[in-house]
């Protein structure tokens, strides 16, 4: 199974500065298509998880522009520009390239 | 507005079986892989399987930790997706998510949209 390792596992972050997550995998997402499956996916307390962003970079509709994905292959970063109060959460990275499809173990994003 | 709404959680002996269903809305179901996951208290979230569309012969594909034991299904004529659930095991006591799978790709690769989940505790 492809293991996701993400870095740092909690994030205290002040509000309106920046935060930044990296996601490592343990062999290439890219897909025999052509694609790289890797999203990134919030979970607000108590809430279900939600997806931000898509195939690395796609922002998902209704998402803010304050969140970015980028990377390739093997590495790829989530980037929150402005970090706000309702952005409190735990963020996940997920691949869906190769079966079965496996999470990052959870990255802690609190207010200072 | 896609909505996904999941029935059927509660508590159940180990080695009894369950049936969660996912009653979806806002989009054409038929055109959708259709998915399951499920999250432990306190643990981050683990796939549990999906189910192609009609037209991709509506296979399925499954976690080894559930390969077996579990079978996900779809009804198109009612938008409904299932997961029936036998011989149940404690390690399965989990939040349970009807996922919808991206369109528009050439390989199913990733999740858009969860139900708000359906609790099983597997408990004697």
């Amino acid at each position: 199974d492809i293991v996701l390792t993400q870095t740092p596992l909690s994030s205290p972050v002040t509000l309106g500065q920046p935060a930044s997550i990296s996601c490592r995998s343990s062999q290439s997402l890219v897909h025999r298509d052509g694609n790289t499956y890797l999203s990134w996916l919030q979970q607000r307390p108590g809430q279900p998880p939600r997806l931000l962003i898509y195939k690395i970079s796609d922002r998902f509709s209704g998402v803010s522009d304050r969140f970015s994905g980028s990377g390739a292959g093997t590495d790829f970063t989530l980037k929150i520009s402005r970090v706000e109060a309702e952005d409190v959460g735990v963020y996940y990275c997920m691949q869906g390239t190769q079966l079965p499809w496996t999470f990052g173990q959870g990255t802690k994003v609190e207010i200072k | 507005e896609v909505q996904l709404v999941e029935s059927g959680g509660g508590l159940v002996q180990p080695g009894r079986s369950l049936r969660l269903s996912c009653t979806t809305s806002g989009f054409t179901f038929g055109d959708y892989v259709m998915g399951w996951a499920r999250q432990a208290p306190g643990k981050g979230p683990e796939w549990v399987g999906f189910v192609r569309t009609k037209v991709k012969g509506a296979t399925t594909e499954y976690a080894a930790s559930v390969r077996g034991r579990f079978t996900v299904s779809r009804d198109d004529s009612k938008s409904i997706a299932s997961l029936q659930m036998n011989s149940l095991r404690t390690e399965d006591s989990a939040v349970y998510y009807c996922t919808r799978v991206p369109i528009g790709v050439a390989a199913p690769g990733g999740i858009d949209y969860w139900g708000q989940g359906t609790l099983v505790t597997v408990s004697s």
